[in-house]
């Protein structure tokens, strides 16, 4: 049974480009979490969302970050025109239930480096 | 907002010593993971423990919820133990796990 997937593991971006990191979770998980680990510092929540629905984005910033979930496919986090300070790990988890209960399940982390 | 606080911050072993690291939370939870997080960056799930007490293998942990507390016990400790370990807790009525700024654990042969 395969664990949360991510990729890419590594990505590489000059200042004012895009990057797209993907998300797959565990088979039979229908709740997708995104974290973001700065170095040397605990993970932050970002976004929480379920198929096709975005459930609680109080920790994404305000401007070009965006979520999505959809129907059929990965969840995808997208940062567009990315700034140096947009490097870090970012983490998805998954998990079979939603509110008050279910473990998460964290993939490997895609790494982003901003030139 | 809840708070979540580990300590020691960081801890310095021999191979072979025990050790006990702490997660203390501001308020009630109803998950409670411990993670750790290898020299490479992956995440390994520990334990899912809102309450009671868990072993596997030379690792344990206990929360006390009305206490409003965790504890890591790692026995025997070995090189491969190093990193940083994670608590992370989700309170009632909220969506989101909340993490601790972790313990970095070294293990010298």
């Amino acid at each position: 049974n395969a664990g949360v997937m991510q990729n890419p593991r590594h990505l590489v971006r000059r200042r004012g480009q895009e990057a797209r990191l993907r998300c797959s979770p565990m088979k039979g998980h229908s709740h997708v979490y995104w974290y973001r680990q700065l170095p040397e510092e605990g993970l932050k929540f970002m976004v929480y969302l379920q198929k096709e629905n975005i459930i609680d984005e109080s920790g994404m910033p305000k401007e070009r970050f965006s979520a999505e979930f959809p129907k059929e496919g990965p969840s995808i986090l997208r940062i567009q025109q990315v700034v140096r300070g947009d490097s870090a790990a970012y983490f998805c988890a998954s998990s079979s239930l939603g509110t008050n209960t279910g473990e998460l399940f964290f993939g490997e982390g895609s790494r982003l480096t901003v030139l | 907002g809840i708070q979540v606080e580990q300590s020691p911050p960081d801890l310095i072993l021999q191979e072979g010593a025990n050790s006990t690291l702490r997660c203390n939370f501001s308020d009630s939870v109803n998950n409670l993971q411990w993670f750790h997080q290898n020299p490479w960056g992956q995440l390994i799930n520990l334990f899912y423990i809102p309450s009671g007490t868990k072993q596997n293998g030379r690792l344990s942990a206990t929360t006390v919820a009305t206490e409003r507390y965790s504890l890591l016990y790692i026995s025997s400790s070995q090189t491969t133990d190093s990193g940083v370990y994670f608590c992370a807790v989700r309170y009632e009525g909220a969506q989101k796990l909340v993490f601790g700024q972790g313990t970095r654990l070294t293990i010298n042969p």
